[in-house]
């Protein structure tokens, strides 16, 4: 059973080095989403996409942060310049609409990409 | 903004007592979820209400959806030290690509 996988699972890097992380989503799973979470927080939103269209951004994602979704399977989150304000849990989820409950995405998480800027 | 309110943001209980966590809104959601996580992991997934009244188990847990679809609910029966995690609730819209709107977290320890 393959689950949503992060890669990598922890980061150090310095302050202005550019970071990219890499999600994988559940096989069959068409949407594909990114969050970050703050230590007592609960996670906030980034991005998402359908296939491989990014369909929204949060107001709270900055130029310096890109996502792709080439081919509509793995995805991509780029950060450039980070800032010592960039230290976070990324968190990936992805999910498939499920016809038997109306209107509803079920999200699945994967384990999470722990950043640290120095 | 969309905000969802947990209460409350910490409890420390004793093994066998029971236990709630509310979860608020204002806003209408065409579905909400709960989560546990544990230090340093993702987010699992424990149930998904998507009906106004609803109520789901899962073994000890019980979850209601409330009648507007505004706030939600959570109890555990008879707590063990291994329920012992952060329990999130997120709410859905259908208008808004089904995003997740996170609460803050519930920061459940159950001591032997």
């Amino acid at each position: 059973d393959t689950g949503v996988s992060q890669d990598p699972r922890h980061k150090i890097t310095k302050r202005g080095q550019n970071v990219t992380f890499r999600c994988d989503p559940i096989s069959e799973h068409n949407r594909l989403y990114w969050y970050r979470q703050t230590l007592g927080q609960g996670p906030e939103f980034l991005t998402y996409f359908q296939n491989e269209a990014q369909l929204e951004k949060s107001r709270l994602l900055s130029d310096r942060f890109s996502a792709e979704r080439p081919k509509g399977s793995f995805s991509t989150l780029e950060i450039q310049r980070t800032e010592q304000g960039d230290s976070a849990m990324y968190l990936c989820a992805s999910s498939f609409r499920s016809s038997h409950l109306a209107g509803a995405y079920e999200q699945y998480f994967g384990p999470g990409t722990r950043l640290t800027v120095t | 903004t969309q905000l969802l309110e947990q209460s409350p943001q910490f409890l420390s209980i004793q093994e066998g007592e029971n236990l709630t966590v509310y979860c608020n809104s204002s806003s209408v959601f065409s579905s909400l979820q709960w989560y546990r996580q544990e230090p340093g992991e993702g987010p699992v997934l424990l149930v998904t209400v998507v009906t106004g009244g609803e109520v789901k188990k899962l073994k000890r847990l019980t979850f209601q959806f409330g009648d507007a679809r505004k706030d939600s609910s959570l109890h555990i029966t008879a707590a063990q030290p291994g329920d012992t995690g952060l329990y999130l609730c997120a709410g859905a819209k259908e208008t808004s690509g089904s995003r997740l709107t996170f609460g803050e977290g519930t920061q459940l320890t159950v001591n032997p």
